[in-house]
């Protein structure tokens, strides 16, 4: 299976803060790579996928990049509601993975 | 609009055997492939299942294989998990995940998420 590690796994952020979170790919995955977004009790939502097309609906502020194994999702400037779990997901194989998770939290 | 309502979570002991079901609405479910994600308490996600709209590609995560089965019933709209066998480390939330896209060659991006449904695996 495809490895996907995230980091930093934990963030600390003030409101206006530019911040960017890493996703690194054990292999090659060219740019079959998504980034969710889950709030605590509710189910994850998609936000960029194949590596840097932003979903109908959510905000400019958020943009990602990338390709084969290392990507990136940035906040240009962190909204209250930006305060959440991000997870980096690929699709390049038959066994989907998700990276572990980065856990936004507010300074 | 999209809704999709998962059932079936319950309390069930080692060994033990649970069907989810997932009804779906707002959409052409048979042209969508559909997954089962899980997420253990205070855990990230990990991919469970997925099943092509046609039903004619299924992929399991590994840790599932042969005990888990996913199906559907276009007719009526709805995805199913049977899950046999179940031990502590399969009790989680289970989410019913809809693809992004319609009829596409094999699975696209997780377009739109249920609620999700508790297993619990316990004595």
């Amino acid at each position: 299976d495809i490895q996907l590690t995230q980091s930093p796994s934990f963030l600390s952020a003030s409101v206006g803060d530019r911040v960017t979170i890493s996703c690194r790919a054990s292999q090659g995955i060219a740019s079959y790579l998504a980034w969710y977004q889950q709030k605590p009790g509710k189910a994850p939502n998609l936000l960029i996928y194949a590596s840097s097309t932003l979903q109908s609906g959510v905000p400019s502020r958020f943009s990602g990049s990338g390709f084969g194994t290392e990507f990136t999702l940035t906040i240009s400037s962190l909204q209250p509601e930006d305060f959440a779990t991000y997870y980096c997901q690929q699709l390049y194989t038959f066994s989907i993975t998700f990276g572990q998770g980065t856990r936004l939290e507010i300074k | 609009q999209v809704q999709l309502v998962e059932s079936g979570g319950d309390v069930v002991h080692p060994g033990g055997s649970l069907r989810l079901s997932c009804a779906a609405s707002g959409f052409t479910f048979n042209t969508f492939g559909m997954h089962w994600v899980r997420q253990a308490p205070g855990k990230g996600l990990e991919w469970v299942a997925f099943m092509h709209s046609g039903g004619h590609k299924i992929f399991y995560v590994e840790a599932v294989k042969g005990r888990f089965t996913i199906s559907r019933d276009n007719s009526i709209n709805t995805l199913y998990l049977q899950m046999n066998s179940l031990t502590p480390d399969d009790t989680a939330v289970y989410y019913c995940v809809k693809d992004r896209s319609p009829l596409v060659s094999w699975s696209d991006y997780f377009g739109f998420w249920g609620q999700g449904t508790l297993v619990t695996v316990s004595s």
